[in-house]
């Protein structure tokens, strides 16, 4: 599969848990980004990252919400603590060192009860 | 103001008709633009890169107009399977920072 994956496709968490949502990028990428859709509403810059580094994380809130993307493996979305407003589509794309984004993931759906 | 602009929506066409979405981006040093699709509960996809010299694929035409900031989709002879959310996307310098509009909706009905 040479596209930009995403798991889990759907993930229900309780106010309070933890939410992680992972992508791996498509093969040769090594640039990742991080949006946010909220429902009918447009997609929002959360964060960039390249492998091990954070280039721009000005779209990320400030509290519970963390992203990495280490050398080996998945780039991981982290959510702490989740509250009913971070239920969204969170929607994961890659690019090669050009920057331009291609494609995106199919996107994980978080509903928090 | 934000980054990037969009015609509010939804537009309501019936099949056959001509539609122009608009869109405006406030960063004049913006430098790579596209339109992508993006259906209902689904992934975006890539639609069609924005050049200046104004590009066209199919029914689709793109342009760009840097001295005004502005990007245009036209689509003519709508089908029902147009119907869906257009996303205008500016990449800013380095590429670093992909920016998407809000999205309009396009429904065409039979």
């Amino acid at each position: 599969n040479a596209g930009v994956m995403q798991n889990p496709r759907h993930l229900v968490r309780r106010r309070g848990q933890e939410a992680r949502l992972r992508c791996s990028p498509m093969k040769g990428h090594s640039h990742v980004y991080w949006y946010r859709q909220l429902p009918e509403e447009g997609l929002k810059f959360m964060v960039y990252l390249q492998k091990e580094n954070i280039i721009d994380e000005s779209g990320m809130p400030k509290e519970r919400f963390s992203a990495e993307f280490p050398k080996e493996g998945p780039s991981i979305l982290r959510i702490q603590q989740v509250v009913r407003g971070d239920s969204a589509a969170y929607f994961c794309a890659s690019s090669d060192a050009s920057g331009s984004i291609g494609f995106f993931g199919p996107g994980t759906r978080l509903t928090v009860l | 103001r934000k980054e990037v602009e969009q015609d509010p929506g939804p537009f309501n066409v019936p099949e056959g008709a001509t539609v122009a979405f608009n869109c405006t981006y406030s960063n004049s040093a913006s430098q790579s633009f596209f339109w992508y699709r993006q259906d209902c509960r689904k992934e975006p996809k890539l639609l069609m890169s924005v050049y200046s010299s104004g590009n066209e694929d199919g029914r689709f035409t793109a342009q760009l107009n840097r001295a005004s900031q502005y990007i245009s989709l036209l689509i003519r002879d709508s089908k029902l399977s147009d119907s869906a959310t257009y996303l205008c996307v500016v990449t800013n310098t380095g590429g670093f920072k992909t920016i998407f509009g809000a999205g309009t909706r396009l429904f065409v009905k039979a």
